[in-house]
C-alpha cells in the first residue's frame, strides 16, 4: 500500500486568500485525486492530478478556482484560491501503487473566515 | 456520471451481532467496489474491495458480496467489536489503465454498543 502525507494539517485563513496544499506519496503512482469532505459528509472528487498534463476537474470544480500541480509521481498541490467561508472543509488527496486500490491522506482541514 | 446510493444511513448493533451495509451503483461499466472505514478526524481507511470478476470477497470478520445484474454490493461484518464503531462508505468506479475515480456512497454511522 502507499503511504501519503499531506501539509499542512490544518490552517485557518481569511477570505480573499489562497492556500496551497500538499501532498506526498512514499512511491509512484499514476493517478493522484483530490476530494473534498465537508464535515459529517461522504467524499467528493475534485480533480484528477495528471502527470505532464493538467489536471481533469470534476462538474462543479474549475481550475481558476482549484489550480492543480503535478509535477512528478509522488507528488502534487492543490491551491484553494480566492477563499470565502464556503471553502472550510477537508481536502484529502490519494494515490494508489496500483490501477486499483486507492490510499488517502491525512487530510486538510480548512478554515475560512 | 456514476451515483451510488448506500443504506441505512446510521446503524446501531449490540458487541458480537453482524452488521449489514448496503449499496447500489448506477453505472454498468463500474467494476470495481471499495470499502473505506472512517474513524472521528481520521483518514478514509481501505478495507475491503471486491472487483466486478468475482462475486463474494471475504477478509477474517468482513466480507463483501456483489450482485452485478442488481447493481448492488454489501458489506457485512461479524461479530462487531465496539473498534468497529466509525463511517463507513462503499464506492464505485471504473478502472481504466493507470487508475481509478472513485464515486463515494453517502456514508453509514455505525455504532456497536457494549
Amino acid at each position: 500500500s502507499a503511504v501519503i502525507s499531506q501539509k499542512p494539517s490544518r490552517d485557518i485563513c481569511q477570505r480573499g486568500t489562497s492556500l496551497t496544499i500538499q501532498c506526498q506519496v512514499d512511491s509512484q503512482v499514476t493517478m493522484m485525486f483530490w476530494y473534498r469532505q465537508q464535515p459529517g459528509q461522504s467524499l467528493t472528487l475534485i480533480a484528477t492530478a495528471n502527470q505532464g498534463s493538467e489536471a481533469t476537474y470534476e462538474s462543479g470544480f474549475v481550475i481558476d478556482k482549484f489550480p492543480i500541480s503535478r509535477p512528478n509521481l509522488t507528488f502534487s498541490t492543490l491551491t484553494v484560491s480566492n477563499m470565502s467561508p464556503e471553502d472550510s472543509s477537508i481536502y484529502l488527496c490519494s494515490g494508489g501503487g496500483g490501477d486499483y486500490e486507492q490510499y488517502f491522506g491525512p487530510g486538510t482541514r480548512l478554515t475560512v473566515t | 456520471g456514476e451515483n451510488v446510493e448506500q443504506h441505512p444511513s446510521t446503524l446501531s448493533v449490540q458487541e458480537g451481532d453482524s452488521a449489514v451495509i448496503k449499496c447500489t451503483y448506477s453505472d454498468s461499466a463500474s467494476n470495481y467496489f471499495p470499502w473505506y472505514k472512517q474513524e472521528l478526524g481520521k483518514r478514509p481507511q481501505l478495507i475491503i474491495d471486491i472487483r466486478s470478476n468475482v462475486g463474494e470477497k471475504k477478509d477474517q470478520r468482513i466480507a463483501v458480496t456483489l450482485n452485478k445484474t442488481a447493481k448492488h454490493f454489501s458489506l457485512h461484518i461479524t461479530e462487531t467489536q465496539p473498534e468497529d464503531s466509525a463511517v463507513y462508505f462503499c464506492a464505485a468506479s471504473w478502472v481504466t489503465g493507470g487508475g481509478n475515480k472513485l464515486t463515494f456512497g453517502t456514508g453509514t454511522q455505525l455504532k456497536v454498543e457494549l
